[in-house]
């Protein structure tokens, strides 16, 4: 099956430094991927969809400058979180649509990445 | 304002019977609905969607929803519960707000427990 994986796991940074996630589609190729944040109490947000090789679009209320995406290629998304602050602390979780010829809305999810930031 | 509801935080279903997860919303115009399932070992996984169209939507491991346009609802379904069914269940809507751009919004999610 399609895999999703991210890296890294956990990152623990200090309050001011950027730190970059990557999310990369093992097996398949994805135009779009997927940022999502997961709030202690377990509720999720989206936060943009990247498109490979164009800007991310961003939902309405997540800030641009604070979360820089980047799609280089069909297999890897980057989410960096600049200058980051203990309020950033979260779950980012990545998924990725695979491009097949198939018209399904089919998601893969990444593991998640914690971030906690002191 | 838009807005998800997932009114139930636990539901309790013994295997084999049926079970439903309750989704209501509130959104200007029309939405795109979606369920995703989150297991504790195996991260998030998305079970279906509803753009247009049948109202009946078939997703993963033996899932529906309907869409039910004049209740708002589109409730998760499945005939028979399986005890690996148990994870955390999210509703998703997504539409265009009256402010501009897309806002997906996600349920508080509904934890379920099917016992053998």
């Amino acid at each position: 099956g399609a895999v999703v994986s991210q890296h890294p796991s956990w990152v623990i940074c200090k309050s001011g430094t950027s730190v970059k996630i990557e999310c990369r589609s093992l097996d398949f190729q994805a135009t779009t991927m997927f940022w999502y944040r997961q709030f202690p109490k377990q509720s999720l947000m989206l936060m943009a969809t990247s498109n490979e090789g164009s800007k991310a679009t961003y939902e309405q209320g997540v800030e641009k400058d604070k979360f820089l995406i980047n799609h280089a290629s069909l297999t890897l998304s980057t989410l960096t979180v600049t200058s980051a602050h203990p309020e950033d602390s979260s779950f980012y979780i990545c998924s990725a649509r695979d491009q097949g010829p198939s018209s399904s809305y089919e998601q893969y999810f990444g593991p998640g990445t914690r971030l906690t930031v002191t | 304002a838009q807005s998800v509801a997932q009114p139930e935080d636990q539901v309790n279903v013994a295997e084999g019977n049926p079970l439903t997860v309750k989704c209501t919303y509130s959104v200007s115009g029309n939405p795109y609905l979606f369920w995703y399932v989150q297991y504790p070992n195996r991260g998030l996984q998305f079970l279906l969607k509803y753009i247009t169209g049948d109202n009946l939507v078939k997703g993963s491991y033996g899932f529906e929803a309907e869409f039910n346009k004049s209740q708002t609802s589109f409730h998760l379904k499945k005939p028979s519960a399986l005890v690996s069914d148990s994870a955390l269940y999210f509703c998703a809507v997504r539409a265009a707000p009256n402010t501009g751009g897309f806002k997906t919004i996600f349920g508080a999610g509904t934890r379920l427990f099917v016992k053998a």
